[in-house]
C-alpha cells in the first residue's frame, strides 16, 4: 500500500467554482502534513503546510482528518491560475526529513 | 532572493556513460534533498542530507547511484553506467532543517536527464 494515495482526478472545473479533493494516507502517526502545487513541467512548490485545527490561506481551505487518516483541500472561487497537479504531502513515520509524496490531484479550471 | 539552482538543466547521454548532477540550494539551508519524476509520475526519494552527512540512502536505486555535499552547500548525485530505466527529472531541494520546518523544502528547477 501506498503511503500516500491521491485520486488523480482530473477535476475540471468552471472558473468561480469550488473544487474539492482528499487524499489518504497509511502511518497513523504521521505528523505534519502539507499541500504542494506543481504546474506543468515544473517544480512542486509548497502551496500551504496543514494543521490539525485545519488552516484557510486566501481561497485556499486544509482539513486533517487524524481519525480516518486524510487530509483535504478545498479550493474556493477557482481562477484560470490554479490549474495544476496539487500534491499531498506526508513526513515519514521514522523521519521528519523524509516526506512521502502523493503522485498528485490534476485540477483544469475553465473559463 | 536566490532560489535553488540545478545543473544541467537537461542532459543527453549514452546508455553505459557517468552523468553527474549538481544542486545549489538555497544559502543557509542546512537540509538538501534529492528526488526524481518520471513522466506522469509521483516523486520518488533518493537522498537527504543533514549538514554534509547522508543519514539516510534507503531510497538510491541501485549502487549506482552516489551523492555528497561539501561545504554544507553544493550537492553532486553521480550515476555511473547509466541505463535507460534512469531517465527521469532529477529533482533537488533544500529546506532550513529546523524542527517543525523540515517539510517546507523549496525545490530548484529540476535536470532532464534522458540516456539513449
Amino acid at each position: 500500500r501506498k503511503e500516500v494515495e491521491q485520486d488523480p482526478g482530473p477535476f475540471n472545473v468552471p472558473e468561480g467554482a469550488t473544487v474539492a479533493f482528499n487524499c489518504t494516507y497509511s502511518n497513523s502517526a504521521s505528523q505534519s502534513f502539507f499541500w504542494y502545487r506543481q504546474d506543468c513541467r515544473k517544480e512542486p512548490k509548497l502551496l500551504m503546510s496543514v494543521y490539525s485545527s485545519g488552516n484557510e490561506d486566501g481561497r485556499f481551505t486544509a482539513q486533517l482528518n487524524r481519525a480516518s487518516q486524510y487530509i483535504s483541500l478545498l479550493i474556493r472561487d477557482s481562477k484560470l491560475s490554479d490549474s495544476a497537479t496539487y500534491l499531498c504531502v506526508v513526513n515519514s513515520l521514522s523521519n521528519d526529513y523524509k516526506l512521502s509524496f502523493g503522485a498528485g490531484t490534476t485540477v483544469t479550471v475553465r473559463a | 532572493g536566490a532560489g535553488v539552482s540545478q545543473s544541467p538543466s537537461n542532459k543527453v547521454t549514452e546508455k553505459g556513460k557517468d552523468v553527474e548532477l549538481r544542486c545549489d540550494p538555497i544559502s543557509g539551508h542546512t537540509a538538501l534533498y534529492w528526488y526524481r519524476q518520471s513522466l506522469g509520475q509521483g516523486l520518488e526519494f533518493l537522498i537527504y542530507f543533514q549538514g554534509n552527512s547522508a543519514p539516510d540512502k534507503s531510497g538510491l536505486p541501485s549502487d549506482r547511484f552516489s551523492a555528497e555535499r561539501t561545504g554544507g552547500s553544493v550537492s553532486t548525485l553521480t550515476i555511473q553506467r547509466t541505463q535507460q530505466e534512469d531517465s527521469a527529472v532529477y529533482l533537488c531541494a533544500s529546506s532550513p532543517g529546523l524542527a517543525g520546518r523540515r517539510g517546507e523544502q523549496y525545490f530548484g528547477p529540476g535536470t532532464r536527464l534522458t540516456v539513449t
